[in-house]
């Protein structure tokens, strides 16, 4: 069976420093990937999605960046943190075909201070 | 272009009363409707889904049907439970392309009161 792996589940980092939020997924090749960040009291925001090694579309421009690296690794990055990076980061995972439902990791925490 | 409205939360109900969330989308061609559910510090779990017209996805008591004419997809409970208290996301699929990217509700968050 698939699996998704998200890690740390909680990050509290200060201003200023760098981020790097790591996802695996076990089980399937070739997935598309995806990170969202939930803000507080409110839905979900798409920042990056994959659909193959190096392949990324940036959604939002921001502060962040991603990376896939191999097949089933992707990466959220940083280089210098904002306070309104703060937030709830999801990844994902979902099959080629379309119309599929996308699996989620447990999330990470990260607290900017 | 694609999205999906559902209703402003937080709902508040006492334990055993009847549930509805509702959810509408606007989408081109025929996509696929799913009802995720996000329990306190965790992630999002699939909670149902239907994938064509007059579909009925089910879960854990949890009913929605695609409603292709009035373009709804509302979640529906007979008795909730404290055990599903939690915020309730409504999405659907982006149709086309390679993406597999599904656009998602604002959440809808649910309190059960015993």
């Amino acid at each position: 069976s698939q699996t998704i792996h998200q890690w740390p589940a909680t990050l509290v980092q200060p201003v200023g420093s760098p981020l790097s939020l790591e996802c695996t997924v076990e089980g399937t090749s070739n997935p598309n990937l995806y990170w969202y960040r939930q803000a507080a009291g409110r839905g979900l925001q798409l920042l990056f999605y994959s659909v193959g090694i190096g392949q990324i579309s940036s959604e939002v421009p921001q502060n962040l960046s991603a990376s896939r690296p191999q097949d089933r690794q992707f990466i959220l990055s940083s280089k210098k943190l904002l306070l309104s990076d703060s937030g709830f980061y999801l990844c994902a995972w979902s099959g080629q075909a379309r119309n599929t439902e996308a699996f989620f990791g447990q999330g990470t925490r990260l607290t900017v201070v | 272009g694609n999205s999906v409205t559902q209703m402003e939360g937080p709902v508040t109900l006492s334990e055993e009363a009847f549930l509805t969330i509702n959810c509408t989308y606007t989408a081109t061609g025929y996509p696929s409707l799913f009802w995720y559910v996000q329990y306190p510090g965790e992630g999002l779990q699939l909670l149902l889904k239907a994938t064509k017209a007059d579909d009925k996805g089910s879960n854990k008591g949890f009913e929605a049907t695609y409603r292709k004419e009035t373009t709804s997809f509302h979640l529906e409970k007979g008795s909730v439970q404290v055990s599903d208290s939690a915020v309730y996301f409504c999405a659907l699929s982006r149709f086309g392309g390679s993406q597999g990217n599904l656009i998602f509700g604002k959440g809808t968050k649910l309190s059960v009161k015993p």
